[in-house]
């Protein structure tokens, strides 16, 4: 099956730096990579996808890339605010499973 | 967008006792539910696929005599969490998908936090 390896777990940065959290995937058949933003109890909150036939994907302060060849997808954060500060999930699938399968988080602090 | 509620939001339940947890999409149809288990600290796991109409599928190492799950109709998955015990005590989330393939997209219940006492 399908193994997500997220890095890293944790990452302090200062107001208005940029923050970046890296994913890779095992599965080959893997078409859907989504980024989920959780805050403490809540439900995860979709804030980014990208498909398997584009290789990046912007919406304002928020990118992501995808590099099949390497099997890996990154998520990119610029002007951090402190609002940006809770935990972030990747995640995979594909068209025949659907079903998601979750990296292991990275808890993101924004300082002021 | 999409709405997909949970009920009960939150529930105790002494040990032994049984637990039914509601997933219901609001403003959509949907054929297959997910199920995920969410331990403090930790990552989403997916537990099991629930299919409207037929058996679910569980994953490998989730009991399914323990964990029932029923499809009963195109709007609503229910997850019954059986002889509940302390280690049972999680947050559980369902999703249900909205499009179809490539234009798919998964949407989250609001969860519910089980606490086994």
């Amino acid at each position: 099956g399908e193994n997500v390896e997220q890095h890293p777990s944790t990452l302090s940065v200062q107001e208005g730096d940029s923050a970046v959290i890296k994913c890779t995937y095992s599965d080959s058949a893997s078409n859907y990579f989504p980024w989920y933003k959780q805050e403490l109890g809540k439900r995860p909150q979709l804030i980014i996808d990208i498909r398997s036939n584009v290789g990046e994907k912007k919406d304002q302060r928020i990118a992501v890339t995808l590099n099949k060849t390497a099997k890996h997808f990154s998520l990119h954060i610029t002007e951090t605010q402190p609002e940006d500060s809770a935990v972030y999930f990747c995640a995979a699938s594909n068209t025949g499973r659907r079903a998601l399968t979750f990296g292991s988080g990275t808890r993101l602090q924004v300082q002021p | 967008g999409a709405v997909v509620s949970q009920h009960p939001s939150w529930v105790i339940c002494k040990s032994g006792t049984s637990v039914k947890i509601e997933c219901r999409s609001l403003d959509f149809q949907a054929t297959t539910m997910f199920w995920y288990r969410q331990f403090p600290k930790q990552s989403l796991m997916l537990m099991a696929t629930s299919n409207e109409g037929s058996k679910a599928t569980y994953e490998q190492g989730v009991e399914k005599d323990k964990f029932l799950i029923n499809h009963a109709s195109l709007t609503l998955s229910t997850l019954t969490v059986t002889s509940a015990h302390p280690e049972d005590s999680s947050f559980y989330i369902c999703s249900a998908p909205k499009g179809a393939g490539v234009g798919e997209t998964q949407y989250f219940g609001p969860g519910t936090r089980l606490l086994v006492l």
